[in-house]
């Protein structure tokens, strides 16, 4: 079974700060999705990463998979209250179901 | 904008009883799923459907439960004995191309089994 591995598990920091989170496995994924889930709802998709090396941006949200695809990391400029939540790295691994990391609470603070 | 959607959005049953939890994917997609989260618990994944059958299931998907599409919009999830350990938000997800396919989710249905 490949394993999603997330870090930091918890992050409060104040508004206008800049923050990444990690997203880590020891196998290869054909791809990564980043989500963002709020309490008692579904994950929401944020962005799939394809390609190693990939950077895709989204506002002040910045992505990137890792060149050997085990890796991917969110970037979040200037955080805002709005961005509080529960982000989730996922992904397709080679001959695997879809699995999701952990996640890594964020708490951003006005 | 195209969503799926889940009903009940709360199911409160007691133990032994059978459930069936709803889900309307997103019309154009193919490709369905179950995840389930226990409180405070990563989203694992159940089961996907692809064409009428089951494409994978994980060792949670047993004998207790079963998925079925019984017309063109409906994609069912069915607890035919539930257990309190079933207790959890169940989410349903589709997509339109399987692999590196981007999944949609619904906003989940919370069973909960007293």
């Amino acid at each position: 079974t490949q394993l999603l591995e997330q870090s930091p598990q918890f992050l409060s920091i104040q508004e206008g700060e800049n923050l990444t989170v990690y997203c880590n496995s020891s196998s290869v994924f054909s791809s990564l999705q980043w989500y963002r889930q709020e309490p008692g709802e579904g994950p929401v998709l944020l962005v799939t990463v394809v390609t190693g090396g990939e950077v895709k941006k989204l506002k002040r949200l910045t992505f990137q998979f890792g060149d050997a695809r085990k890796d991917s990391s969110l970037h979040i400029t200037a955080a805002q209250p709005g961005d509080t939540g529960l982000y989730l790295c996922a992904g397709w691994g080679y001959g695997q179901n879809f699995v999701f990391g952990p996640g890594t609470r964020l708490s951003v603070l006005p | 904008e195209p969503e799926v959607t889940q009903t009940p959005s709360h199911q409160v049953t007691q133990m032994g009883q059978e459930v069936i939890l709803r889900c309307v994917p997103i019309s154009n997609h193919l490709y369905f799923y179950w995840y389930r989260q226990i409180l405070g618990q990563k989203v694992e994944f159940l089961v996907s459907f692809y064409n009428n059958e089951i494409s994978e299931k994980s060792e949670i998907f047993d004998d207790q439960f079963s998925v079925e599409r019984p017309d063109g919009s409906n994609f069912t999830l069915k607890i035919r004995s539930t257990k309190l350990e079933d207790s959890a938000m169940y989410f349903c997800a589709s997509s339109s191309q399987k692999g590196r396919g981007e999944q949609y989710f619904g906003p989940g249905t919370r069973l909960t089994v007293t």
